[in-house]
C-alpha cells in the first residue's frame, strides 16, 4: 500500500505570493489533517478534512485554507505569504472511522518564503 | 488547556543506556497519547501509543508509562542504539466522532553515541 504522498517536496516563494500544497492520503483513508512544523513553534495543527468537509480547525489566520476532493486528496493554500510561513508542512491521513487512532504522516513539503 | 509540555529538549546517552522523555498535559479529556519518532527529512512516524485506562504499555524496546492522576506520561527506550537517534514527540488527542487533532509536545532530540 502506498503511503501518504505530498507534493512538491520543496518550494521557494516570495513574500506576498500564494502557494498550494497537495496531499494524497493512503488509499481508503478519508481523513486528511495538515500540520505546520517550525523550529520555534513545533508541530501545530492547521485543519482536518473528512469526506470533503472541514471538521476541525486550528488557530491559524484565514490566509491558510484547504479543501478535500471526492477522491480524498487534499490541498492547502496559503495566500499573501509572510516570511514566518516558512516551515515544513505535513499531511497526515487516517481511515476516519470512529475510534481509529493512528495518523500516518507524509514526508512533508518544505516551504521557504524569501 | 490544550498544551502538552515535553522535556528534556535534548538528550545524549551512550549505546545501551535508557533515555527517558517526559510529557505533561492539562486537558483531562484527552484520551489518546501517542509517541512519534522523526528522522531528518522524514515525517513523524508512530512509535507507540497508550490510552488513559492503562498505566504501562511495552512494544519491543519502547515503553510508555502513564500516570493519569499526575497527568504525565513518559517514554523509555531500553538498550538504546545509535539508530534510535532521532527527534521524539509526545502528543495527545481526543479521539471523538467529530474528528481528531493531535496536540504535540515540543520535541526531544535524542542522540545515542556508539
Amino acid at each position: 500500500k502506498a503511503g501518504v504522498t505530498q507534493t512538491p517536496r520543496y518550494l521557494i516563494k516570495t513574500r506576498g505570493q500564494q502557494v498550494t500544497l497537495s496531499c494524497s492520503p493512503i488509499s481508503g483513508h478519508r481523513s486528511v489533517s495538515w500540520y505546520q512544523q517550525t523550529p520555534g513553534q513545533g508541530l501545530q495543527f492547521l485543519f482536518e478534512y473528512f469526506s470533503e468537509t472541514q471538521r476541525n480547525k486550528g488557530n491559524f489566520p484565514g490566509r491558510f485554507s484547504g479543501r478535500q476532493f471526492s477522491n480524498s486528496r487534499s490541498e492547502m493554500n496559503v495566500s499573501t505569504l509572510e516570511l514566518g510561513d516558512s516551515a515544513l508542512y505535513l499531511c497526515a491521513s487516517r481511515p476516519g472511522q470512529p475510534g481509529d487512532t493512528e495518523a500516518f504522516f507524509g514526508q512533508g513539503t518544505r516551504l521557504t518564503v524569501v | 488547556q490544550q498544551q502538552v509540555k515535553q522535556s528534556p529538549q535534548s538528550l545524549i546517552v551512550q549505546k545501551g543506556g535508557i533515555p527517558i522523555i517526559n510529557c505533561a498535559y492539562e486537558n483531562t479529556a484527552f484520551d489518546y497519547f501517542p509517541w512519534y519518532q522523526q528522522f531528518p527529512g522524514k515525517g513523524p512516524a508512530l512509535l507507540i501509543a497508550i490510552r488513559p485506562d492503562v498505566s504501562e504499555k511495552k512494544e519491543g524496546r519502547f515503553t510508555i508509562s502513564f500516570n493519569k492522576s499526575a497527568k504525565q506520561f513518559s517514554l523509555h527506550i531500553m538498550d538504546s542504539q545509535p539508530g534510535d537517534s532521532a527527534t521524539y514527540f509526545c502528543a495527545a488527542s481526543l479521539m471523538g466522532t467529530s474528528g481528531s487533532r493531535l496536540t504535540f509536545g515540543e520535541g526531544t532530540q535524542l542522540t545515542v553515541n556508539p
